[in-house]
């Protein structure tokens, strides 16, 4: 009831190229999907966030899909660059929780090359 | 704004030793989390904190693993006696307040290997 699946675990892709990680999840109290990215030596820092009454969210190249009937959302990374080569992770929560557990993804490894 | 600051950055110890991690929230921030990250996997929440109480310990190994918040600012985390599956990265995060959907700030971790 607690998982995060992430899928897939590491992706390669050219600069200028679209960069998609999809995650699942089972617990349907889960209302609150954020992305985080981590840099090698780094902690995660938030990315980007959903909540379920929308089905996109978009900020700069970065965009997440989400399908509440299918329990699935998704990161979308336009025109790629090898900035953005880091490890992502998807997390969900409970909003309205009287606590703040983050329930995390085992994360993407994301390669962009130039 | 200053971030998490989290000390020493890096610890190796032998097996069966005690080790001690430190955290210092941003400032103002109520709540403070300390995860779990093993190599190729997500962060696993150990403790949650608000103010200087615990609001979450069920996935705290509390025959090996202690954590204290005096004072509601920083934190100590600690492992007595320590085992070869503790090697790990652990991280310290904290946010304004406590909510599902409140911004965590992570610091940049403490990466501890077990001999």
């Amino acid at each position: 009831q607690q998982q995060v699946k992430q899928s897939p675990q590491s992706l390669i892709v050219q600069k200028g190229g679209i960069s998609i990680i999809n995650c699942a999840y089972e617990n349907t109290a889960f209302d609150y999907f954020p992305w985080y990215q981590q840099f090698p030596g780094k902690g995660p820092a938030l990315l980007i966030a959903i909540r379920p009454d929308v089905s996109e969210k978009k900020e700069g190249r970065f965009t997440i899909s989400f399908n509440k009937s299918a329990k699935q959302f998704s990161l979308h990374i336009m025109d790629s660059q090898p900035g953005d080569s880091a490890t992502y992770f998807c997390a969900a929560s409970i909003r309205g929780g009287s606590q703040g557990n983050l329930i995390f993804g085992k994360g993407t490894k994301l390669s962009v090359k130039p | 704004e200053a971030g998490v600051a989290q000390s020493p950055r890096y610890k190796i110890i032998e097996k069966r030793q005690s080790v001690a991690f430190w955290c210092n929230p941003i400032s103002g921030h109520a709540t403070l989390y300390w995860y779990q990250q093993i190599l190729g996997q997500g962060p696993k929440l150990l403790i949650q904190f608000q103010n200087n109480g615990v609001v979450d310990d069920s996935q705290l190994p509390k025959d090996r693993f202690s954590a204290e918040r005096l004072k509601g600012v920083d934190s100590t985390l600690k492992i007595q006696p320590a085992k070869l599956e503790d090697s790990a990265v652990y991280l310290c995060a904290s946010s304004l307040r406590l909510a599902g959907a409140e911004t965590q700030y992570f610091g940049p971790g403490t990466r501890l290997l077990v001999l």
